[in-house]
């Protein structure tokens, strides 16, 4: 079974502060890593890609990945009330479906 | 900015019923993609559809599922005989590539009653 797997929180950071979200997976075929953000009774949102080791930056998030630890991550920088939400890591498969991890609920508190 | 729409966002139906929920994928995008969401729950995949044709599914998607593209902008997820364990929030998405990530709608909240 082809799992991805994130701690479901809440985690909770004050206004200003980076938020860190952490995701592991099985499958050592995944090639394509993905962040979504869902806020409550909405559809996913993608925010960040990651395809190679290292790290990847876009505005305040930057995306990191390891795959001999098959584990990526997000940073959230200057978090925002905004950011509050649902964050899904997705990895893919050989195909091209993905496989969702159960999110990570992000509180950001003012 | 382009969008995936689905209609209607909200659908109840009773148990045993037909329904068809319906998706206006991005016009330049070649992959297209049914996700539901039961309440509480992770994202889980039902089926990808590239070139006209199933190109995979998951073992949710059991003989009581369909899809179909019936002309050139429409992609429709068709449950034939609803059951109350149908209940969820569906998403349409799309994507340029098999590699890349996901644009997805706004979703159908199904309620089976």
């Amino acid at each position: 079974q082809k799992e991805v797997e994130q701690n479901s929180g809440p985690l909770s950071v004050p206004e200003g502060a980076i938020a860190s979200l952490n995701c592991t997976y099985s499958d050592r075929g995944s090639q394509s890593f993905f962040w979504y953000r869902q806020y409550s009774g909405k559809s996913p949102e993608l925010i960040m890609s990651i395809y190679s080791n290292g790290d990847k930056e876009d505005g305040r998030f930057t995306a990191q990945l390891n795959k001999a630890s098959q584990y990526v991550s997000l940073l959230i920088r200057d978090s925002q009330p905004s950011d509050s939400a649902t964050y899904l890591c997705a990895g893919n498969n050989a195909g091209n479906m993905l496989t969702f991890g159960g999110g990570t609920r992000l509180m950001v508190k003012p | 900015e382009p969008e995936v729409t689905q209609t209607p966002s909200h659908q109840v139906t009773q148990m045993g019923q037909e329904v068809i929920l319906r998706c206006v994928p991005i016009s330049n995008h070649l992959y297209f993609y049914w996700y539901r969401q039961i309440l509480g729950q992770k994202v889980e995949f039902l089926v990808s559809f590239y070139n006209n044709e199933i190109s995979e599914k998951s073992e949710i998607f059991d003989d009581q599922f369909s899809v179909e593209r019936p002309d050139g902008s429409n992609f429709t997820l068709k449950i034939r005989s609803t059951k109350l364990e149908d209940s969820a929030m569906y998403f349409c998405a799309s994507s340029e590539g098999a590699t890349r990530g996901y644009t997805f709608g706004s979703g159908t909240r199904l309620t089976v009653v």
